[in-house]
């Protein structure tokens, strides 16, 4: 158990709709990133926030935003969906700069 | 650009032999780099990373991984593999922007 949480575990739902996945990162981590894995594109850094900023973008769709709350927990929030989104998202945490990303078990995404 | 290359897709061992996954990877900067581990239906797990110093690092389950920079490798080894070793692994590199950049991943078949 690495400490980090996500939910839900699974979720499926339909094109067009909007989804938000949840992230509380280990005790003491100020930093949470989300990643998504799916077949085609493989683990892709998607954003990072540090302490409730967003500090760093990656292959981020402009339908999907995030954010990190003062208690640390952090959202993705997926909207217009597309079967194309239907991945695993995980979220990873982590104390500082250049630490060791830890993460959790992921959120499977089924868009139908 | 910077990119983690794992050249076997899939590689399948008997139970007790040994094992190396290769990892090769481009980055403009001192590269930071782990192995991680990915069970089926599971999240990804830390075996190793390597910021500095030995470069041969020791991970859990009696894994190690050797840097070399002349070669751009970060190579992950196991003298004796398990049944319960079957995963997923990938490679990843990181740096000052803290994104991790994955490899496609190689799955690993155990044999009794």
């Amino acid at each position: 158990d690495s400490g980090v949480t996500q939910t839900p575990k699974h979720l499926i739902t339909a094109t067009g709709q909007r989804v938000t996945l949840r992230c509380s990162p280990r005790s003491g981590d100020l930093s949470v990133y989300w990643y998504q894995q799916s077949l085609d594109q493989g683990l892709q850094f998607l954003i990072q926030y540090y302490n409730g900023e967003e500090r760093a973008k990656g292959n981020i769709l402009e339908r999907f935003s995030a954010q990190q709350f003062p208690d640390l927990h952090s959202e993705l929030n997926l909207s217009s969906l597309e079967l194309g989104d239907s991945a695993l998202y995980f979220c990873a945490s982590s104390g500082t700069f250049a630490e060791t990303q830890y993460f959790g078990p992921g959120t499977r995404l089924l868009v139908l | 650009a910077q990119s983690v290359t794992q050249p076997d897709i899939h590689i399948t061992v008997s139970e007790g032999a040994s094992l190396e996954l290769r990892c090769n990877y481009s980055y403009g900067a001192t590269p930071y780099l782990f192995w991680y581990v990915q069970s089926p239906g599971q999240g990804l797990q830390l075996l190793l990373k390597y910021f500095s110093g030995d470069t041969l690092v020791q991970g859990i389950k009696g894994f190690e991984a050797e840097f070399k920079r002349s070669q751009s490798s970060f190579n992950l080894r196991k003298p004796s593999v398990h049944w319960s070793d079957a995963a997923e692994y990938f490679c990843a590199v990181g740096g000052w922007t803290d994104k991790l950049i994955f490899g496609t991943g190689t799955r690993l078949q155990v044999f009794p």
